[in-house]
């Protein structure tokens, strides 16, 4: 079946540098991905999604990079700030067609100020 | 705008007993669903809806049951709660897939649910 994994667990970066958060998934037959930011005792925050169709995706402060040859995706977050401090997951849809996301385990990224 | 609301935020119950857990949202969002979070375990969707009176299984769903009457609510229930049903619940919608594709699902803030 599907999965998806991140890298690091835990990522510490300086505040004013970027932060690179990566993942991978397992099934090749993706379709779409979200990145999400949860702050504590919070629910999930969509920050950027991407479709297969693409490579680069961006937004405000953030870029979402798709490499489908090795299954791989990252989220890029510029200058970083204090209030970056949070768990991010990076989520994807496999089989076209389908609903269901299928859930990284998180990485938990603190800036230091 | 509200978005997606969930109560309770927090509940303590013994084994056995049960509950439902309410979801509301107000963007008229067709596709709802029900997640679990677990420490180390990510997100674990229990059932979804893709529309009024229509629900299926997820990744997770024994245990719980679900319901879909009205578009803009999702209950889920725990018949009989065990300690393992300890955890977070997050509910979540969605606009449908349409001729774009997949739509982001949006999240409340939780449930905080403990089985004793």
């Amino acid at each position: 079946g599907e999965s998806v994994g991140l890298h690091l667990p835990t990522l510490s970066v300086q505040e004013g540098d970027n932060s690179i958060i990566n993942c991978a998934y397992s099934n090749s037959a993706s379709d779409y991905f979200i990145w999400y930011k949860q702050e504590s005792g919070k629910g999930p925050q969509f920050i950027i999604d991407i479709r297969s169709n693409m490579d680069k995706r961006q937004g405000q402060r953030v870029t979402v990079l798709l490499n489908k040859t090795v299954k791989h995706l990252s989220l890029q977050i510029a200058a970083t700030q204090p209030g970056d401090s949070a768990v991010y997951f990076c989520a994807g849809i496999f089989n076209f067609g389908n609903e269901k996301l299928t859930f990284g385990t998180g990485t938990r990224l603190t800036i230091i100020p | 705008n509200a978005g997606v609301t969930q109560t309770p935020k927090f509940r303590v119950l013994k084994t056995g007993q049960s509950m439902t857990l309410l979801c509301a949202q107000d963007m008229n969002h067709e596709y709802m669903y029900w997640y679990r979070q677990d420490p180390g375990m990510g997100l674990r969707l229990i059932h979804y809806s893709v529309g009024e009176g229509t629900t299926a299984k997820g990744e997770v769903p024994d245990g719980y049951n679900v319901s879909r009457l009205k578009k803009q609510n999702f209950l889920l229930g725990l018949e009989s709660a065990a300690p393992s049903q300890t955890s977070v619940y997050f509910c979540a919608s969605s606009y449908a897939r349409g001729e774009v594709g997949n739509q982001p699902q949006h999240f409340g803030d939780g449930t905080r649910l403990s089985i004793l």
